[in-house]
């Protein structure tokens, strides 16, 4: 059955750069898009970015400096890089799959659990 | 860019209520609209899809309607399984969520 699932370190340094891993099964990433969404406790979601089927990416403008997100199908792995952590990344980072084999629809259809993050000295 | 606003922010209703929430895009977005569910502590979970179409597995109480820049997602009749967050999301032009309606029982 599809599955994501995100893991990644709960606490980053002020400044620091944060690193997460969604290793996803079930389907190829060669077939779906793959974004991550990351949401402040008890606030709304932020859409962060999207790795296309092909390998290209897309990100929020409010995060395109910071953001990086990349893949290892083989390992059927998508990682996202932010630098530059401050208390306002403080979240929990979903990442989820794109409904739609090869042709894109633009809603999610499956979402990992999160991994909380937080940023503390 | 689109902005995507929901209302209202918190809706208290009953039992067997019908349950009307409201997602409103800046511009037009040609029903390229979902609307998610997420209970505390859990991941959001699908519902509806372009704007009308119901995810598998999604009960028929829930249904969306809507054109343009204006959405509804409705209950039919609100059980207690129902008190969620509820967010809809704009696909078209890049993605964008709105702020969220909490559903809680009155």
């Amino acid at each position: 059955q599809v599955q994501l699932k995100e893991s990644g370190p709960g606490l980053v340094q002020p400044s620091q750069t944060l690193s997460l891993t969604c290793t996803v099964s079930g389907f190829s990433l060669t077939s779906y898009n793959v974004h991550w969404v990351r949401q402040p406790t008890g606030k709304g979601l932020e859409w962060m970015g999207v790795i296309w089927t092909g390998g290209s990416t897309d990100y929020n403008s409010a995060l395109k400096s910071r953001l990086s997100i990349s893949r290892d199908t083989s390992k059927s792995q998508v990682f996202l890089k932010m630098n530059s952590l401050q208390t306002e990344d403080i979240a929990t980072y979903y990442c989820a799959r794109e409904a739609g084999i090869v042709m894109p629809t633009g809603y999610f259809d499956y979402w990992g659990q999160g991994v909380m993050v937080t940023v503390s000295s | 860019d689109i902005q995507m606003t929901q209302s209202p922010s918190l809706l208290s209703a009953s039992v067997g209520d019908r349950v009307t929430l409201s997602c409103k895009a800046s511009q037009s977005i040609y029903n390229s609209l979902a609307w998610y569910q997420q209970k505390l502590g859990e991941a959001p979970k699908l519902l509806i899809y372009d704007a009308n179409s119901l995810q598998t597995g999604i009960p028929s109480r829930f249904s969306g309607s809507g054109s343009g820049t204006d959405y509804t997602l409705t209950i039919s009749s609100l059980q207690p399984e129902d008190v969620a967050t509820y967010f809809c999301q704009k696909y078209y032009s890049g993605w964008t969520f709105g702020g969220g309606t909490k559903l809680e029982l009155k």
